[in-house]
């Protein structure tokens, strides 16, 4: 099974600016993606991070709020622009090795908007 | 629209009772489920799926179709079973929608 390390694990930010969270794969994994978690809410969807080219973005997610890059297959980072309040959550890193929707996780980057 | 409703947020039930997390679904095609689950301090892991039909930790899930269900049961409740659960229907060909989870917690 994939580890998955993710970093920071927390971390607080001013309103308006941006933060950038990596994710680091110990394997070479086709399937990544990023989730969000806010207080007391389900995991939600924000993208899928393509290998050599654009994430795919959910509904309500756009590009410019959260840029994601995929610069090989072990590895991704997603970035929260110009935060506000309402970003505060927790944003995890996943994949998928084998398409059978078994998910591994990274233990997740706690972001707290100030 | 695809979607996952876990209807308890919290649940509570004494060592050695039975425990029944409840989730249901509505989705248009074929459905895939899962069932994941965060214990204290550590990340979300796939606890089982409807496929695999197995028992794991002594938990077991049946896929209802005609009901939309994907109840997680536990006959004999553990301490150790006390964590967060959450039902995830597969959405085309690999992306995960999340109910909104129960924590589940098991009273000595």
């Amino acid at each position: 099974s994939a580890v998955i390390s993710q970093k920071p694990s927390r971390d607080i930010c001013q309103r308006g600016t941006s933060l950038t969270i990596q994710c680091q794969v110990d394997s070479q994994v086709t399937m990544m993606f990023w989730y969000r978690q806010q207080p007391g809410q389900s995991l939600t969807l924000i993208a899928t991070a393509n290998q050599g080219s654009e994430a795919t973005y959910e509904s309500g997610f756009v590009i410019d709020k959260f840029p994601i890059s995929r610069p090989n297959l072990t590895f991704s980072t997603l970035t929260v622009s110009n935060m506000s309040p309402e970003d505060s959550s927790i944003y995890l890193c996943s994949v998928d090795e084998s398409y059978t929707g078994e998910l591994f996780f990274g233990e997740g980057s706690r972001l707290t908007v100030l | 629209a695809q979607r996952v409703t876990q209807p308890e947020k919290l649940l509570s039930v004494f060592k050695g009772a039975p425990v029944e997390l409840k989730c249901n679904y509505s989705y248009s095609g074929s459905p895939e489920l899962f069932w994941y689950v965060q214990y204290s301090r550590q990340r979300l892991q796939l606890l089982l799926r409807h496929i695999s039909r197995e028992s794991i930790k002594g938990f077991t899930a049946d896929l209802n179709k005609g009901e939309t269900s994907f109840h997680l049961k536990k006959p004999f409740a553990q301490e150790e079973d006390s964590a967060m659960y959450y039902c995830a229907l597969k959405q085309g060909a690999q992306k995960l929608v999340f109910g909104q989870g129960t924590r589940l917690t098991i009273n000595p």
